[in-house]
């Protein structure tokens, strides 16, 4: 049972543009939405963060928008840069007494020169 | 801030031996410490909960006698692979959480390559 659909798994984008990745769970009882930059043979690294209470979040270059009501996140990355080609997960705490995040299955981004 | 190491960072080894991964918070206490195992190209998958003085609380599907998981200080996690098969070759990565809320920030370590012959 996948409890996030992340989409698109492959994203190739233009240096300048703007990169969207799309998040969307099932269950109301996730308390905390990350999102992860992972680069090949590391660990994934935090990116940017939100709660359930807000609706949007910018760091930098990064925004999420959260949709309580449909269930939805996405990571907006502005003015994409090459050196942000890497693959990215969202990410879910799972709320209601269970620890732990659940992840997506992962967007992996290319920023073409 | 917020650094998490794990070490060894790959292993290569006969079937059958045990293997033990560490990992550590470097400049913050971490009453919660998680273990994951990402396969190649995949999500990554949680493996157990690791709380400090306490047992592990593992996920459905995991060995709690082939993966043991010791987290005897609040800056140190230990998975250690017990008689390892190759079925049991991923990536392992460990995560450990920088506050005592739940919904803190999680911070992962570079993961262990295990590689069983």
């Amino acid at each position: 049972q996948q409890q996030v659909k992340q989409s698109p798994q492959s994203l190739i984008v233009q240096k300048g543009g703007i990169s969207i990745i799309n998040c969307a769970y099932e269950n109301t009882a996730f308390d905390y939405f990350p999102w992860y930059q992972q680069f090949p043979g590391k660990g994934p690294a935090l990116l940017i963060a939100i709660r359930p209470d807000v609706s949007e979040k910018k760091e930098g270059r990064f925004t999420i928008s959260f949709n309580k009501s449909a269930k939805q996140f996405s990571l907006h990355i502005m003015d994409s840069q090459p050196g942000d080609s890497a693959t990215y997960f969202c990410a879910l705490h799972r709320g209601g007494g269970a620890d732990g995040l659940t992840f997506g299955k992962g967007t992996h981004l290319i920023i073409q020169p | 801030g917020a650094v998490v190491s794990q070490h060894p960072s790959r292993v290569i080894c006969k079937s059958g031996t045990s293997v033990k991964i560490e990992c550590r918070s470097l400049d913050f206490q971490a009453t919660t410490m998680f273990w994951y195992r990402q396969f190649p190209k995949q999500s990554l998958m949680l493996m157990a909960t690791s709380n400090e003085g306490s047992k592990a609380t593992y996920e459905q599907g995991v060995e709690k006698d082939k993966f043991l998981i010791n987290h005897a200080s609040l800056t140190l996690s230990t998975l250690t692979v017990t008689s390892a098969h190759p079925e049991d070759s991923s990536f392992y990565i460990c995560s450990a959480r920088d506050g005592g809320a739940v919904n803190q920030p999680q911070h992962f370590g570079d993961g262990t390559r295990l590689s069983i012959l």
